[in-house]
């Protein structure tokens, strides 16, 4: 059981540039979402998703954009990288409302 | 808006010796709430949840946590803690009516020899 897995682990960037961060889920869970996580700010949301086709708005949504055509994957896409978005980024999943989030391991982004 | 509060941003502490960290959150309603730990260079764990019923909750690694609604606060309690409980801790609050969940900005506990 793989849980929550998020790929790539590293990645450097120019600003400009856009990517995707993946994250996939094998326990069925229909929320998920997408927090950073800077020095002394703990981990703000990004967006989340409660099920396929249906995403929102979580704290810090500028830049970037997300999509959830399944249950199991739900990528994160930086559309234009920024140095303020240099940070580490987690996706999470839990089963419903209220329960508790598996994490995957992050993925470290600089952006130069 | 909603928020949630760890006053210590770092908390030096002896092995073998009890600690304490704090989490009070803002809400007046319905709360789940889930202590989290995360190890160097890795994703974050949960450590305890509350979502009902008795104020005090404990782990398998001898952390407990005790709820109180009348003072928003979520205490994560250890009666002693081993080099291997160095680790940044987070408190995380969900309200019932919303699937979002609020972190507070961790706690960076470091147990010393």
């Amino acid at each position: 059981n793989a849980g929550v897995t998020q790929t790539p682990k590293f990645q450097v960037l120019k600003t400009g540039q856009s990517m995707t961060l993946q994250c996939a889920q094998d326990m069925n869970h229909e929320y998920m979402s997408w927090y950073r996580q800077d020095p002394g700010m703990g981990l703000r949301l990004i967006h989340y998703s409660v099920g396929a086709g249906i995403t929102d708005q979580g704290e810090v949504p500028n830049g970037y954009n997300v999509s959830r055509s399944t249950t199991e994957d739900f990528p994160l896409r930086l559309l234009s990288a920024a140095p303020s978005q240099t940070s580490v980024y987690f996706c999470a999943s839990s089963l419903n409302r209220g329960q508790p989030q598996h994490f995957g391991d992050g993925t470290r982004l600089s952006i130069l | 808006a909603q928020s949630v509060t760890q006053l210590d941003s770092q908390v030096p502490v002896f092995e073998e010796a009890p600690v304490e960290l704090r989490c009070n959150y803002s809400s007046s309603v319905s709360v789940y709430l889930f202590w989290y730990v995360q190890y160097p260079n890795q994703g974050l764990q949960l450590l305890l949840k509350y979502l009902s019923g008795s104020t005090l909750v404990e782990s398998i690694n001898g952390f407990e946590a005790e709820f109180n609604k009348s003072q928003t606060s979520f205490l994560l309690r250890k009666p002693s803690v081993h080099i291997s409980d160095t680790a940044e801790y987070f408190c995380a609050v969900g309200t019932s009516g919303t699937y979002k969940y609020i972190f507070g900005t961790g706690t960076r506990l470091k147990v010393l020899a």
